[in-house]
This record gives C-alpha cells, structure tokens and sequence, in this order.
C-alpha cells in the first residue's frame, strides 16, 4: 500500500514564525500536492511538484512556498505565519502523467497561528 | 471557474438505509471523476472513482453514477453503516491534452451522519 506521511499531525506557532511541514511517500511517486481544507471551502491547492526540483503554483500560492530535493519528500513552507493559515494541510502523492488515477492523502497536519 | 459542487451539505438516515450523495459538475472537459471519504481527523481516502466514458461503476455497497448530460455525479451507498460517516468529498480532473498532473479540483464536502 502507498503511505503517505505527514511529520506532524498537530503544530502551533506564534505570528511571524518560520514554519516547515513536511511530507514523505514511498511508492516512488513523481507528484506531489499540498492542499489546505478549511470548513465550507474543501481543499484547495496550494502547490504541486511533478519532479524533484520541480514546482508548480496551485490556486491558492499566496504566502506559502515549497521544496523538492528528494523524489519522496516535498515541504511546504509559511515564510512568515499568520493567523489566516491556520488551517488542516494535506499532502498527497501520484504516479506521473496517471490522469485517471487517485491521489493518496496523508493524514493531515492541523496548524494552529497564534 | 471552473469548480465542482455538492447539492446538500449534510446527510443523515438511518443504520441500514441506502444514501445518496450528490455533486455537480460545470467543466464539460472533466474525463474523470473520484468519490473521498474523510473521517475525523483522518486525511481522505479513495472510495471510488469512474471515468467519462462510463454512466455507472460499482464497488463494494457503493455505486457511482455519472450523468455527463446534466453534468452530475451520484454517490450511493447500499446498507449505510455508523462507520460510513464522514465528510464525502467528489473531485474531478479535466484533461487539457498532455499530462494534467493528476490535479484535481474538489467539491466542498457533505457530511454523512448514520445513526444506530
């Protein structure tokens, strides 16, 4: 089975701070997603890799940035948090090019901005 | 643009009742089409998917049906169980030529609650 992990399930941070959420798959997947889910809104795309040093933007980039060093690792980074990031995160991975495929979720990070 | 859409945002029936979750869909370019069942505190998980060429695929108590007339999609889940609640999400992907990725654009969820 695909796993999808996320390095923390819970995090809370003050306003301003630097923050790294990282997520790891080890099926060998070339993209990979990070979504935030917030109540009404679904999940909405923040970024995506289709490769390792490869980024795209998603619909929602605005404050956030990303890093692909390693096919299996993609990280998401809030340069300076702020309490509108509060938020569920989750990433997800996918076979390259597989149009018609489900993408594999991790469990989730809820973040927290003080 | 574009989005997917879902008609109720919340569900509840009985333990052993059929349910039905609904979603719209507005890009006729959409060649796929997946069902997600996110439990509490979970990330969401594959359920079961169908692709435009098909109106109707079964799996294990569910089924989906896609109506690409009225641009619908259906969830059924036969016998629904206390476990079968969740937030059930529709996403789809619409294939631009090339390779899309794998992006896919979710609905905003309906809560499905089974009472005993």
């Amino acid at each position: 089975d695909v796993k999808v992990t996320q390095s923390s399930r819970y995090l809370v941070k003050r306003t301003g701070e630097k923050v790294f959420l990282e997520c790891v798959q080890d099926m060998d997947h070339e993209n990979m997603f990070w979504y935030r889910q917030d109540p009404g809104l679904g999940l909405r795309l923040i970024y995506f890799s289709y490769d390792v040093k490869m980024k795209e933007k998603g619909d929602i980039p605005e404050g956030y940035s990303v890093s692909r060093e390693k096919k299996e690792r993609f990280s998401l980074i809030l340069e300076s948090a702020s309490t509108n990031q509060t938020s569920m995160y989750l990433c997800a991975s996918i076979p390259w090019g597989r149009v018609g495929y489900e993408q594999y979720f991790g469990p989730g990070t809820r973040l927290t901005v003080t | 643009g574009e989005s997917v859409g879902l008609h109720l945002p919340t569900l509840s029936v009985q333990e052993g009742d059929n349910s039905i979750i609904n979603c719209a869909y507005s890009n006729s370019a959409s060649d796929y089409f997946i069902w997600y069942k996110q439990e509490s505190g979970k990330g969401p998980q594959f359920i079961i998917d169908i692709r435009s060429n098909m109106d109707k695929r079964q799996g294990q108590r569910v089924t989906v049906l896609l109506n690409k007339t009225v641009k619908h999609l259906s969830l059924q889940i036969a016998a629904t169980q206390p476990g079968d609640s969740a937030v059930y999400f529709c996403a789809e992907n619409i294939y631009a030529g090339g390779t899309s990725y794998g992006k896919l654009t979710f609905g905003q969820g309906t809560i499905l609650t089974v009472h005993p």
